[in-house]
């Protein structure tokens, strides 16, 4: 059974830094890329970045480029999302997810359980 | 980037009726890239449709999907109690993943 398991979250001030980790089981994750996502509070799905099986491609929605970095570690099968420069409006749950196909761009067959981001003074 | 629409924005239904919802895109999804997840509150979405129309393994036969090039259309045949929900299209044709901004399918 895949599962994705995160952790890292919470109150964060603006400008603030922040550090999430999504740890993979029930598949081969070095094998496939994986992406965050994230929902502000009642709203709508945003992909935010993703990474290729052996990190060598990162990509980034153009609302986080230059602030957020997406990393892998294939021999711990951990995920992470390092936030820098946090603004409000990255306030939100983020979810890891992984697409049943292990490829990039692919739909997401599997998500975390999600974790909130609150970025407020 | 492909700018995903979905109309309506809610729709109202009683249980066993037939849904529709539509998701249009601002520029053809290439090879019928195009995928649609449920999220009920407070859960993470799951995946429903991929490739416009292929069910993924365990969803029931009452979701359906059809479409391509700009338009998409997921069917829910008969609702359930537990398909009231939000309903989002994604497309993944290329880099940036968008997703559409969801319907709300509702009790009436």
């Amino acid at each position: 059974e895949v599962q994705l398991l995160q952790s890292g979250g919470g109150l964060v001030q603006p400008g603030g830094s922040l550090r999430l980790s999504c740890a993979a089981s029930g598949f081969t994750f070095s094998r496939s890329a994986v992406s965050w996502v994230r929902q502000a509070p009642g709203k709508g799905l945003e992909w935010v970045s993703g990474i290729s099986d052996t990190g060598a491609s990162t990509y980034y929605a153009d609302s986080v480029k230059g602030r957020f970095t997406i990393s892998r570690d294939n021999s711990k099968n951990t995920l992470d999302l390092q936030m820098n420069n946090l603004r409000a409006e990255d306030t939100a749950v983020y979810y890891c997810a992984h697409p049943g196909s292990g490829h990039y761009p692919a739909p997401f067959d599997h998500w975390g359980q999600g974790t909130l981001v609150t970025v407020s003074s | 980037e492909i700018v995903l629409t979905q109309f309506p924005g809610t729709l109202s239904l009683s249980p066993g009726e037939r849904a529709t919802l539509s998701c249009r895109a601002s520029q053809s999804v290439s090879s019928n890239s195009l995928a649609w997840y449920r999220q009920k509150p407070g859960q993470a979405p799951r995946l429903l449709i991929y490739g416009a129309s292929s069910r993924v393994s365990g969803i029931p036969d009452r979701f359906s999907g059809s479409g391509s090039g700009t338009d998409f259309t997921l069917t829910i045949s008969r609702l359930e109690p537990e398909d009231f929900a939000v309903y989002y299209c994604q497309q993944y044709a290329g880099s940036p993943l968008t997703f559409g901004p969801g319907t709300k399918v509702d009790i009436k």
